[in-house]
């Protein structure tokens, strides 16, 4: 079946702990992404990549960190995590910039 | 910085009425444009999209209409029914040189029965 799947799906830490969201999609996408999703501001990118150890910031990078050493696999990092970045992580992937964006099941993400 | 405004921000019709979505890009290489649709507590699926060469498409009930020259594209929703309850979102991308997608901010859609 072909699926993006994230883990953790929920997640609670504290302020400094360093943490790691995993992205996995079985579709061989070149492209994948990461949005955070907040009400009222939709979803926005943090970084994209376009292929293996090709990757870029999107809308919102600060705080974050991802690479690209798989074709598969598409990583979240965040080295200090602060309240601010409290939001529903969405990863995505697609075949070409101009198709279908495949999302995966959501991470919700809590920093005290 | 680029964005996306897409109006309005909450809808209520009736069943079996049209629903009409519109969004604004400010990104003129925006050459892409996916409308998604998103049900409580699961994650966004695409429910029709719009190349920049092409100034409209449907698929059933739905449409989409593309008007380049003023960077605006909508989504219309005819015969709608209690399953067509959800937040839509529409998003602008740009795959030449990137992979850069902007997302409205959601509009969420009530048909009552």
């Amino acid at each position: 079946e072909a699926q993006v799947t994230q883990n953790p799906r929920y997640l609670i830490t504290v302020t400094g702990k360093k943490l790691t969201v995993t992205c996995s999609q079985n579709m061989n996408h070149e492209y994948m992404s990461w949005y955070r999703q907040d009400p009222g501001l939709g979803l926005r990118q943090i970084y994209y990549s376009m292929n293996v150890e090709v990757t870029d910031k999107g809308d919102v990078p600060e705080g974050y960190k991802v690479s690209r050493k798989e074709k598969r696999n598409f990583p979240l990092i965040l080295e200090s995590p602060s309240p601010n970045q409290t939001s529903l992580y969405f990863c995505a992937s697609s075949g070409t910039s101009e198709d279908e964006q495949y999302f995966g099941p959501g991470t919700r993400l809590t920093v005290t | 910085g680029e964005n996306v405004e897409q109006h309005p921000s909450t809808l209520s019709v009736q069943e079996g009425d049209s629903a009409v979505i519109k969004c604004t890009y400010s990104d003129s290489a925006s050459n892409y444009f996916p409308w998604y649709k998103q049900e409580l507590g699961k994650r966004p699926q695409l429910i029709i999209d719009i190349r920049s060469n092409v100034g409209e498409k449907k698929d059933q009930r739905i449409a989409v209409t593309l008007n380049k020259t003023a960077k605006h594209f909508s989504l219309h929703i005819t015969e709608t029914q209690p399953e067509d309850s959800a937040v839509y979102f529409c998003a602008a991308s740009t795959g030449t040189g990137g992979f850069k997608t902007i997302f409205g901010a959601g509009t969420r859609l009530f048909v009552k029965a």
